[in-house]
């Protein structure tokens, strides 16, 4: 059936490191796949997304790769920030319309 | 305010009693989907509609649950006999294409 794997589950960086969260899917058709930040008690928001055209796309300090051939693609954030804090969605879609999501990844950031 | 709206915010509920949820798309988004999401856990698929018509339901949503789009634009979500199990957010998103936002969610909780 549908899956999307997620790791790592959660992730401590010092502020100013980068952080790179990566996730696996299953279904060799799906063809978008965003990314999506949670603060707590609050909606997930859209922060990054990719089409299977490409393989790399970048948006100020996060960035998010693809490999279709191994099914995998990850997020990447530089010179993180404290308010990068939050817990991580990626997801993918299933069956041309259907978004499945991973398990998420809470990433904290030092000072 | 032109995003997806959702409405209750919080419910609570005894055991046993029906709920239900509406969520407000944003205005010509003809995709609309509910998930449900516990701590710690990246939201989970319920069902989603194409316009009015309702495309897939989870397997894993028994027959308690059942989601309506009568014209194609607000949703409402119930929930009859509810259970301790059912407390989560239940949350709301809607696309026009693959990008998909979504609503602050129904928090409900069963006593």
């Amino acid at each position: 059936g549908e899956n999307v794997e997620q790791h790592p589950s959660t992730l401590s960086v010092q502020e100013g490191d980068s952080a790179v969260i990566k996730c696996t899917y299953s279904d060799s058709a799906s063809n978008y796949f965003p990314w999506y930040k949670q603060e707590l008690g609050k909606r997930p928001q859209l922060i990054i997304d990719i089409r299977s055209n490409v393989g790399e796309k970048k948006d100020q300090r996060i960035a998010v790769t693809l490999n279709k051939t191994a099914k995998h693609f990850s997020l990447h954030i530089t010179e993180t920030q404290p308010e990068d804090s939050a817990v991580y969605f990626c997801a993918a879609i299933w069956g041309a319309q259907k978004l499945v999501f991973g398990q998420g990844t809470r990433l904290t950031i030092n000072p | 305010d032109t995003g997806v709206s959702q409405n209750p915010r919080h419910k609570i509920t005894k055991r046993g009693q029906n709920v239900t949820f509406r969520c407000d798309p944003i205005s010509e988004h003809n995709r609309l989907y509910w998930y449900r999401q516990t701590l710690g856990q990246g939201p989970e698929f319920l069902t989603y509609f194409q316009n009015e018509a309702q495309l897939e339901k989870s397997r894993l949503l028994s027959d308690r649950f059942s989601a309506e789009r009568p014209k194609g634009s607000f949703s409402t979500l119930e929930i009859q006999r509810t259970e301790q199990g059912d407390s989560a957010m239940y949350l709301c998103a809607s696309s026009l294409t693959d990008e998909a936002f979504f609503g602050q969610g129904t928090r409900l909780t069963v006593v």
